[in-house]
């Protein structure tokens, strides 16, 4: 099975920061990446597909890079509703492996 | 508006059984397949089970192998999954997913049902 590394868990930031989560995958997955945000209570929302595409209405300031086994989701100014827990997911197979998550709060 | 909404979740005790619906709207649903994920309670997200468009493959993550059943009605869009022998370990949200077409990503999702497995 593909498992899937992120980090950091916890990041602490203030608006208008430039924040950048890592996710590593165990095995080269070429672009099969996503990048869901999931706010306390609620369900995943996707952000990015195949990981570098942004899914229709979700905000520019939102970038997703990488390929083969290192992948990166870029916010390029924190907004206030940005604080949330990201998740990455491969989809290289029909298992879907998710990261452990990244936790995103106020500095 | 493309919608999922899952129900049929509640307390069911340790080795008993359960069935989660999920009712689709807004789109085609027999083109696209669909998934069950779940959450425990402060945990990260767990990929359950998938089921093609057709209704005609099906996976399981190894955690559910063997008790849990993923099933279709196309003629009623709507989802379902059978849970047996349920543990303690199985209590958490469970979310249905649409998965966008030809991937394993999902690209909508439910609003989420609880499962508790307790005594």
């Amino acid at each position: 099975d593909v498992q899937m590394t992120q980090s950091p868990s916890t990041l602490s930031a203030s608006v208008g920061d430039r924040v950048t989560i890592t996710c590593r995958a165990s095995q080269s997955i070429s672009i099969w990446l996503a990048w869901y945000q999931q706010k306390p209570g609620k369900a995943p929302k996707l952000l990015i597909y195949k990981a570098s595409s942004l899914e229709s209405g979700v905000p520019s300031r939102f970038s997703g890079s990488g390929s083969g086994t290192e992948f990166t989701l870029t916010i390029s100014s924190l907004q206030p509703d940005d604080f949330a827990t990201y998740y990455c997911q491969q989809y290289n197979n029909y298992s879907g492996t998710f990261g452990r998550g990244t936790e995103v709060e106020i500095k | 508006e493309v919608q999922v909404l899952e129900s049929g979740g509640g307390l069911v005790q340790p080795g008993g059984s359960l069935r989660l619906s999920c009712a689709a709207s807004g789109f085609t649903f027999s083109t696209y397949g669909m998934s069950w994920v779940r959450q425990a309670a402060g945990k990260g997200l767990e990929w359950v089970s998938t089921i093609s468009g057709s209704g005609d493959t099906t996976y399981y993550a190894d955690s559910v192998e063997g008790r849990f059943t993923i099933s279709r009605d196309n003629s009623k869009k709507t989802l379902y999954l059978q849970m047996n022998s349920l543990r303690a370990e199985d209590t958490a949200i469970y979310y249905c997913a649409k998965r966008a077409f030809g991937y394993y990503y999902m690209d909508v999702w439910g609003k989420g049902t609880t499962v508790t497995v307790s005594s």
